[in-house]
């Protein structure tokens, strides 16, 4: 069964205090692994699709790494504008027909940063 | 480019009633999507639509649940009759034809069944 595991549930960092957010998945054959962030009474909003193991992707104060089992945000010297709950969610691979489109969510890490 | 946009943005009803939940996608997208999230839970797929047509509707959680999308523009969600489960936040996103992009998300409706 296709599955998206999020760590920690939340987090409070420090503003300048530097951390990362796991995403582990079991997927058979991903096609896809996309970050979102969500901020309270909106939709979760796009930062990166990461598509195969060892690709990296950079926005701003964000890192989005991709393992075989697993993906870590890498959030450097965050600010308290990076408040938010960050979510990971996985597209299986091909072989699926007519459910190639959906996204399988992790429950999300809610972090919140101080100043 | 205007985004996803839902309506209402908050329903509450009795339980037994009728609710549609509208959703107007970004314009030209293919793909419309609909996604739950139920208290405490992680956000759920319930089924997409590639223009009028269901592509795939197996996450729909039983047959009070109807989706349309006529003409391929805008989709509406009916639950008749509502019941206390039925309560979360409803997502509605879109994403151009090819289905490896990253969806643009409305904000959702929150809708509450009492």
């Amino acid at each position: 069964e296709d599955q998206v595991t999020q760590s920690p549930e939340a987090l409070r960092l420090q503003e300048g205090e530097s951390s990362s957010l796991n995403c582990s998945y079991t997927v058979s054959g991903l096609r896809g692994l996309f970050w979102y962030r969500q901020d309270p009474g909106k939709g979760p909003e796009f930062l990166f699709t990461l598509y195969s193991a060892g690709e990296e992707k950079e926005k701003e104060r964000l890192k989005a790494t991709l393992t075989k089992k697993e993906s870590f945000l890498h959030i450097t010297a965050p600010k308290p504008e990076d408040s938010a709950t960050y979510l990971c969610a996985v597209q299986a691979g091909v072989g699926r027909g007519s459910t190639l489109g959906r996204l399988y969510f992790g429950r999300g890490t809610q972090l919140t940063v101080w100043p | 480019e205007a985004g996803v946009t839902q309506f209402p943005s908050h329903s509450v009803i009795e339980k037994g009633q009728t609710v549609t939940l509208r959703c107007d996608p970004i314009s030209g997208h293919d793909n419309l999507y609909w996604y739950r999230r139920v208290m405490g839970k992680e956000i759920k797929f319930l089924l997409h639509f590639v223009k009028e047509s269901k592509q795939d509707e197996s996450g729909m959680p039983n047959n009070r649940f109807l989706a349309e999308r006529t003409g391929g523009t805008y989709s509406t969600l009916k639950v008749q009759p509502a019941e206390l489960e039925d309560s979360g936040v409803y997502f509605c996103a879109s994403s151009p034809q090819g289905t490896n992009y990253g969806y643009t998300f409305g904000s959702g409706t929150r809708l509450t069944v009492v």
